[in-house]
């Protein structure tokens, strides 16, 4: 059973457009949400956060929103640009659990087109 | 400041053949989780390594084990190979927590003929 989703699994964007990935969860004690990017023969690297006390966070073209109620969140990265283009995963936990450390979503191809 | 680093990058195994895959974290950082990516099933939790203890383990076989030294280094092994295993191995490390930001390897690509 697939507790984080990411229905899309690939996603093309023109350049200077925004990029809106999305990632659905299914369970209620993940209480902090990240994501990560990952380029092709590279580990993954870790691009912004939020916790379930907050609605919406900001990193420069980055922001991530979380909707609780609808145990959905999205990651917004407005203008988009060519080095945006990477798989980006979506990744949950209940801090303080540690069982399961992170649990990634299957990610979301992202594509900049010129 | 060094990342994390994984050694080997690139590996082909046989069936029913043994693997050991080595870790080495970000100094001062004091866990390391390894975590299998496939295709099929993105990243998945192998198992978490603290000051030498293994603290959390994900829902893999018995045949997929690891340790911690010391000086945090790690190795992850993974005996009676199978097709399946067949795998991007990536690794990580944090200062405490395995369930917050994470600083990953390359990854050691396994392929297992």
């Amino acid at each position: 059973d697939q507790q984080v989703k990411q229905n899309s699994p690939s996603l093309s964007v023109q350049e200077g457009r925004i990029s809106i990935l999305n990632c659905d969860y299914t369970n209620s004690m993940f209480d902090y949400f990240l994501w990560y990017k990952k380029y092709p023969a590279e580990g993954p690297t870790f691009l912004i956060s939020i916790s379930s006390i907050k609605d919406k966070n900001e990193d420069g073209r980055f922001t991530v929103f979380l909707n609780k109620s609808a145990k959905h969140l999205s990651l917004h990265i407005v203008p988009s640009q060519p080095g945006d283009s990477a798989v980006y995963f979506c990744a949950a936990s209940a801090i303080g659990g540690g069982a399961d450390g992170l649990t990634f979503g299957k990610g979301t191809h992202l594509i900049i087109q010129p | 400041k060094a990342g994390v680093t994984q050694t080997p990058r690139y590996l082909i195994k046989t069936r029913g053949q043994q693997v050991t895959l080595s870790c080495s974290p970000i100094s001062g950082h004091r866990s390391v989780s390894w975590y299998q990516q496939t295709p099929g099933q993105g990243l998945q939790f192998l198992f978490e390594y603290f000051s030498e203890t293994q603290r959390n383990k994900g829902n893999f076989p018995g045949r997929f084990s690891g340790r911690q030294f010391s000086n945090s280094r790690s190795e992850m092994n993974v005996s009676t190979l199978e097709l399946g295993d067949s795998a991007l191995y990536l690794c990580a490390s944090s200062w405490g927590s395995n369930t917050g930001e994470l600083f990953f390897g390359e990854g050691s690509r396994l392929t297992v003929l």
